[in-house]
């Protein structure tokens, strides 16, 4: 199974802060890779996929870069409403896996 | 879109459960689904997933032969079928929709969840 680790595992922030979540994969993965957020009790939310295109909807102040097996998540100025946990996902091979997640709290 | 979940519960170690996702506001048929579950208190854990078309199936390793997933898609409905269940199932139970374009890119839709607790 690929294996996806992130981080760091936990980020303190404030707002107006940039932040930057890294993804490594074991193994090469292309570019087949998506971010989430998630807030607490809910289901995620897709931000990145194809490790850099933003989804539909989703604030531009979120970007995403990398191919191969690393790759990162920024957010350029934090708003309070992105304090949650964010996870990144690989699409390359099944069976899929998902990394750990970062969770981001504020400052 | 909607995705809503159901048939979570309580059930012993060895019991059997049947989780639903009753799916509207788009064309069900055709579209990639997936079960992805979060025990308390921790990450994702992508479980099942289902073709559309040729309704092919792929499954997390460590849940090959104790988890069936399913569709009917003339009820919309997208189906879990668990079995000898454990402790270590014990988790919130999402239904998503698949991202497809030119590739699989992810889920863009995604339920509330359903809880499952596994427990003597």
């Amino acid at each position: 199974d690929i294996q996806l680790t992130q981080s760091p595992s936990f980020l303190s922030a404030s707002i107006g802060d940039r932040v930057t979540i890294t993804c490594r994969a074991s193994q090469d993965i292309s570019s087949y890779l998506a971010w989430y957020q998630q807030k607490s009790g809910k289901g995620p939310n897709l931000l990145i996929y194809g490790a850099s295109t933003l989804h539909s909807g989703v604030p531009s102040r979120f970007s995403g870069s990398g191919s191969g097996t690393e790759f990162t998540l920024t957010i350029s100025s934090l708003q309070p409403e992105d304090f949650a946990t964010y996870y990144c996902q690989q699409l390359n091979r099944y069976p899929i896996t998902f990394g750990q997640g970062t969770r981001l709290d504020i400052k | 879109v909607q995705l809503l979940e159901s048939g979570g519960g309580f059930v012993q170690p060895g019991g059997s459960l049947r989780l639903s996702c009753a799916a509207s506001g788009f064309t069900f048929s055709t579209n990639y689904m997936t079960w992805v579950r979060q025990a308390p208190g921790k990450g994702l854990e992508w479980v099942s997933a289902i073709g559309g078309g040729n309704s092919a199936t792929y499954y997390a390793d460590s849940l090959k032969g104790r988890f069936t997933i399913s569709r009917d898609n003339s009820k919309n409905t997208l189906y879990l079928q668990m079995n000898s269940l454990r402790a270590e199932d014990t988790a919130v139970y999402y239904c998503a929709k698949g991202f497809i374009t030119n590739a699989y890119y992810g889920e863009d839709y995604w339920g509330q969840g359903t809880l499952v607790t596994v427990s003597s």
